[in-house]
């Protein structure tokens, strides 16, 4: 079954206790993609890999990162958390084919509260 | 920048009736216009994807149309149910550096 895989689903940490999200996707999709979504302000881009070893920032990058040194695998970092980080998490994949791209697929979300 | 406006927010409607869902784009750089379902605490569910290319795609009851020129796009939702209530989103894939870009989405409610 094609999907994509996000841990952990929820998550309550410290403020600057590191973290990693996971994200893994079974459809070997070049692109892959992290975003929040907020009350009020809706889904935002966080980063995104247009392939392997590609990385870029989206629209709210600061106080992540992301690394993406395998095709199915792009964990979201967090090197020091703070509440207003608390979100929920979804990750997602898609893939480019002749000029376009595919549809995304997302993952279940994970909803990380930092106190 | 992309910027992706959803109108209505909200909409409730009584059962069976047809409706349309609007998205406005700025940049008509895009890969793709996508629709989506959210439920309530849940993931995204992919509801109909349009290539730049393309006019229209319908599945089912939906049909969801794509005019670049005017930075457009509609979700149509014929005899609407119950269970279709939900948060819409749309979203452009951009082909300037590759980002993607969310409306608000609107929050729909059907009457039984």
């Amino acid at each position: 079954e094609a999907q994509v895989t996000q841990n952990p689903r929820y998550l309550i940490t410290v403020t600057g206790k590191k973290l990693t999200v996971t994200c893994s996707q079974n459809m070997n999709h070049e692109y892959m993609s992290w975003y929040r979504q907020d009350p009020g302000l809706g889904l935002r881009q966080i980063y995104y890999s247009m392939n392997v070893e590609v990385t870029d920032k989206g629209d709210v990058p600061e106080g992540y990162k992301v690394s993406r040194k395998e095709k199915r695998n792009f964990p979201l970092i967090l090197e020091s958390p703070s509440p207003n980080q608390t979100s929920l998490y979804f990750c997602a994949s898609s893939s480019y084919l002749g000029g376009s791209s595919t549809e995304a697929f997302f993952g279940q979300g994970t909803r990380l509260t930092v106190v | 920048k992309q910027e992706v406006t959803q109108i209505p927010a909200a909409l409730s409607v009584p059962e069976g009736e047809n409706l349309v869902l609007n998205c406005s784009f700025t940049d008509s750089a895009i890969y793709n216009l996508q629709w989506f379902r959210q439920d309530p605490g849940k993931g995204l569910t992919s509801l109909l994807l349009i290539q730049s290319s393309q006019r229209e795609q319908t599945s089912g009851r939906l049909n969801a149309s794509l005019d670049k020129s005017s930075g457009r796009s509609t979700l149509y939702i014929a005899a609407s149910q119950p269970g279709d209530s939900a948060t819409y989103l749309c979203a452009s894939h951009n082909t300037n550096a590759g980002k993607s870009t969310f409306g608000d989405g609107t929050t729909l409610t059907v009457k039984p």
